[in-house]
């Protein structure tokens, strides 16, 4: 247990499907992140909260559609996606301004 | 912008052999520098850090020197094990950005 939790660890869905992911942290962080690693690529930094305020959208097509309703928490809306949008999605929590990053166990997800 | 070069492997060793990957980068200002190892099936776990130049990380018998004049943060071990084999992620945090910046990862395989 990493102190950040992620569900669900595995998920295939459909093209025409919508989901969700979920993230949970109480380890007081206010900041909390979003990261897809793909195979053969660098991990991708999606999007960024600091104390619930997104303050990075890198470029991600609006089928994923992120939430943070408080620092505890972060979701991940997913819809209409494509099979190249097949990763694990990990999330990950800072204090706000200092180094340390602690990650999630991520989610498989596989789109078909 | 950011960017992290690092060796892709995989790298095999023998248990007990020394262990060096390479990894370079290349920032605007004065970034912090990280090792991240990931197992099979899990998330990230932060494995050592440096903040500013000559600093040395270390952890678990590995170590780290962020060299500013050679833009270099290689990650050595001096003897390394089977419980060692895991993909391994260089990284920094800088340029006004709030999220990591990834290298692509180096699976390192140790055979017994």
């Amino acid at each position: 247990e990493t102190g950040v939790t992620q569900t669900p660890r595995h998920l295939v869905m459909g093209m025409t499907n919508k989901k969700s992911l979920k993230c949970e942290q109480h380890l007081g962080h206010n900041a909390m992140y979003w990261y897809k690693q793909s195979a053969k690529k660098p991990l991708e930094l999606m999007f960024v909260y600091n104390f619930k305020e997104q303050t990075e959208n890198n470029s991600v097509p609006s089928r994923f559609s992120p939430e943070c309703p408080n620092s505890s928490h972060l979701f991940l809306h997913l819809h209409t996606l494509q099979p190249e949008d097949s990763a694990l999605y990990l999330c990950a929590s800072s204090p706000r301004d200092l180094y340390g990053y602690t990650f999630g166990s991520g989610t498989r997800l596989t789109v078909v | 912008g950011n960017s992290v070069t690092q060796m892709e492997g995989p790298v095999t060793l023998s248990e007990e052999a020394f262990l060096t990957i390479n990894c370079t980068y290349t920032a605007t200002g004065y970034p912090s520098l990280f090792w991240y190892v990931q197992y099979p099936g899990e998330g990230l776990q932060l494995l050592l850090k440096a903040t500013k130049a000559d600093d040395k990380g270390s952890n678990k018998g590995f170590e780290a020197t962020y060299r500013k004049e050679t833009t270099s943060f290689h990650l050595e071990k001096g003897s390394v094990q089977v419980s060692d084999s895991a993909v391994y992620f260089c990284a920094l945090r800088g340029g006004g950005a709030d999220g990591l910046t990834f290298g692509k990862g180096t699976h390192l395989i140790i055979q017994p």
